[in-house]
């Protein structure tokens, strides 16, 4: 069975830090890109981020660029998302998933919740 | 970047309604699109790829059509568990771009 965990969200003050984990099993991680989604309360679905099998290639929305950086660890099967200079308009559930070009693969995790309050 | 316009915002149908969703995007995107369906507090499940191929497991109620720049994504009989919200979701070029999405409520 295919899983994907998010882990790592919380509560934390405008201008700090989280790192979130997604970790994966059931299918062949190190195969797949992988996708970061966020979406804040009420509102819909924002592609945040997304990296190769290889992590030869990243790419990262407008609205993060600069600020966050995804990784992976293959050999761990993990995803992770590291978050700097956080602010309010971040607060949201993100999501891992698997990418949307890979045909009939469809993975998500059940997101993990980011609050940026003071 | 691409911008997809989701219609309507909002609809209320009744069980058994044939409903339709339509997406449009600010330029050509072959049939790099899904549709996803995703009710509260749940993650967005994937119900077509590729415009118009179901995905596995998806009922055969739900199609997709269209290529380049219009998309519609049809429910054929309206039912119970289909009351949700939906996005249409670009992968042409990045960053993917998803709609505004389109909340099916009960009438």
């Amino acid at each position: 069975e295919v899983q994907l965990v998010e882990s790592g969200g919380g509560l934390v003050k405008p201008g700090g830090s989280l790192r979130l984990s997604c970790a994966a099993s059931g299918f062949s991680f190190s195969r797949y890109s992988m996708t970061w989604v966020r979406q804040a309360p009420g509102k819909g679905l924002e592609w945040v981020s997304s990296i190769s099998s290889s992590s030869s290639h990243i790419y990262y929305a407008d609205s993060v660029k600069g600020r966050f950086t995804v990784s992976r660890d293959n050999a761990k099967n993990s995803l992770y998302l590291q978050m700097n200079s956080l602010r309010a308009e971040d607060t949201g559930v993100y999501y891992c998933a698997s990418p949307p070009d890979y045909g009939d693969v469809d993975y998500w995790g059940q997101g993990t919740l980011v609050t940026v309050s003071s | 970047d691409i911008q997809m316009t989701q219609s309507p915002s909002s609809l209320s149908a009744s069980v058994g309604d044939r409903v339709t969703i339509t997406c449009r995007a600010s330029q050509g995107i072959r049939d790099d699109l899904g549709w996803y369906q995703q009710k509260p507090g749940k993650a967005p499940k994937r119900l077509i790829y590729g415009a118009s191929t179901l995905q596995s497991g998806v009922p055969s109620r739900f199609s997709g059509s269209g290529s380049g720049t219009e998309f519609t994504l049809t429910i054929s009989s309206l039912q119970p568990e289909d009351f949700a919200t939906y996005y249409c979701l670009q992968h042409k070029s990045y960053p993917p771009t998803f709609g505004g999405g389109t909340k099916v409520e009960i009438k």
